[in-house]
């Protein structure tokens, strides 16, 4: 799995949108850039994934750079809920038995 | 949406108990997963599971075991408990599709254990 680099913490303004850079310059093309979060005492939470195209979902949006070495995860109208530790991910879809390794992360906080 | 219940939040057992831990998702997956976090270390897996009786050991199986004889069910059990197998517990379940697991695992809400 390539490896990547995220900004140990950021503070967000409740209701503004946040931008979460994450650095994965050696990544290779099948490899897939992964979004999860992990609000404190909690379980791991699947956010969103992509290949090459900017994705949205419900909970966010997903840009890839046109190089895929970099990528920026946004929440669009933080809240308090969103206070979290967001870790990205590089790896490539295969067959049963993947791990997940999560790196430092980035801790979020939403501020009122 | 895709639902993984682990069976207790907390839990506090002496240490030499047996302990099983169960979790349960209700999505159909082929893939189960326990890991273990602690701080400054990350996740870490014990087991895996990519069918009904099928195991496999993961980076830190020892002290542990697993059995899954339904499909939804995957279960951990620590043989004779320790004070370093105090940690949350984490139970996570994905899917294969057409022979590729899409990395989307989808975890429980975790087991605080405390061996004492």
């Amino acid at each position: 799995d390539a490896k990547t680099t995220q900004p140990p913490s950021m503070d967000c303004a409740e209701g503004r949108a946040a931008n979460l850079p994450c650095n994965h310059s050696t990544i290779s093309g099948n490899e897939y850039v992964y979004w999860y979060r992990q609000i404190h005492s909690q379980g791991p939470q699947y956010i969103i994934h992509g290949l090459k195209n900017n994705e949205t979902n419900e909970m966010a949006s997903l840009i890839i750079t046109e190089d895929r070495k970099s990528s920026t995860l946004i929440l669009p109208h933080a809240t308090l809920r969103d206070t979290a530790v967001y870790y990205c991910i590089v790896r490539v879809a295969k067959a049963a038995g993947n791990k997940l390794t999560f790196g430092g992360g980035t801790r979020v906080l939403v501020k009122p | 949406d895709v639902k993984v219940t682990q069976s207790s939040r907390y839990l506090v057992k002496r240490t030499g108990e047996k302990v099983f831990l169960e979790c349960v998702q209700d999505m159909d997956h082929e893939n189960m997963f326990w890991y273990r976090q602690d701080p400054g270390l990350g996740l870490r897996l014990i087991y895996f599971s990519y069918d009904v009786k099928m195991k496999e050991k993961g980076d830190i199986p020892e002290g542990y075991s697993v059995s899954r004889e339904k499909k939804e069910r995957f279960s951990l059990i620590l043989e004779s408990a320790s004070t370093n197998q105090t940690s949350m517990y984490l139970c996570a379940s994905s899917l294969t599709s057409g022979g590729l697991a899409k990395n989307i695992q989808y975890f429980g809400a975790g087991t605080r254990l405390s061996v004492l």
